[in-house]
């Protein structure tokens, strides 16, 4: 049963576009929602995280859009660069925080 | 500080065979998740040690098991491999309290032939 749905699986972008990438859940207990991007050869690396009693978080050009009711979050690129083509990943948890579950992950490509 | 390290990078077996994985967390850390990554069923949740006890467990069969040491590094075992077990290993290292950021290590790549 997925119950972190992510899309699109893939998205090409132009360098200082805005990227987007939209996550749905299920379990309404999630309570932790962070977005990992992942290079190839790497592991994930943390970018940013919300918590449901905000319903927006900016770190530089991410910014994590949360909205409660409908059990959706998004991540928005500003100023898309080269250099942030990766493949990205929403994730969510509940109490401690540490069993992550995650989307299936969206390939970003941003061309000159 | 370095970072969370794995060994071995990459790794080789046969089916039946069984593995042993190895995680270093950050120093300081107490909190060690094992994560299994393939193209097809993505990044999955594993199990999580802290202190030396498993605290959170993914749904994965028996064969997969793990335990933590008192200086909090980790190892993971899979027995009796099966071909479906070829994927990426990811260990995850936390200060182990809510909201803590985890910092993945870069894997361990199991072939199962």
């Amino acid at each position: 049963q997925q119950q972190v749905k992510q899309s699109p699986q893939s998205l090409i972008v132009q360098k200082g576009g805005i990227s987007i990438i939209n996550c749905a859940y299920e379990n309404t207990a999630f309570d932790y929602f962070p977005w990992y991007q992942q290079f190839p050869g790497k592991g994930p690396a943390l970018l940013i995280a919300i918590r449901p009693d905000v319903s927006e978080k900016k770190e530089g050009r991410f910014t994590i859009s949360f909205n409660k009711s409908a059990k959706q979050f998004s991540l928005h690129i500003m100023d898309s660069q080269p250099g942030d083509s990766a493949t990205y990943f929403c994730a969510a948890a509940t109490g401690g925080g540490n069993k992550l579950t995650f989307g299936t992950g969206t390939q970003l490509k941003v061309e000159l | 500080k370095a970072g969370v390290t794995q060994t071995p990078r990459y790794l080789i077996k046969t089916r039946g065979q069984q593995v042993t994985l190895s995680c270093s967390p950050i120093s300081g850390h107490r909190s060690v998740s094992w994560y299994q990554q393939t193209p097809g069923q993505g990044l999955q949740f594993l199990f999580e040690y802290f202190s030396e006890t498993q605290r959170n467990k993914g749904n994965f069969p028996g064969r997969f098991s793990g335990r933590q040491f008192s200086n909090s590094r980790s190892e993971m075992n899979v027995s009796t491999l099966e071909l479906g077990d070829s994927a990426l290993y990811l260990c995850a290292s936390s200060l182990g309290t809510f909201g803590e950021t985890q910092y993945f290590g870069p894997g361990t790549r199991l072939l199962v032939l």
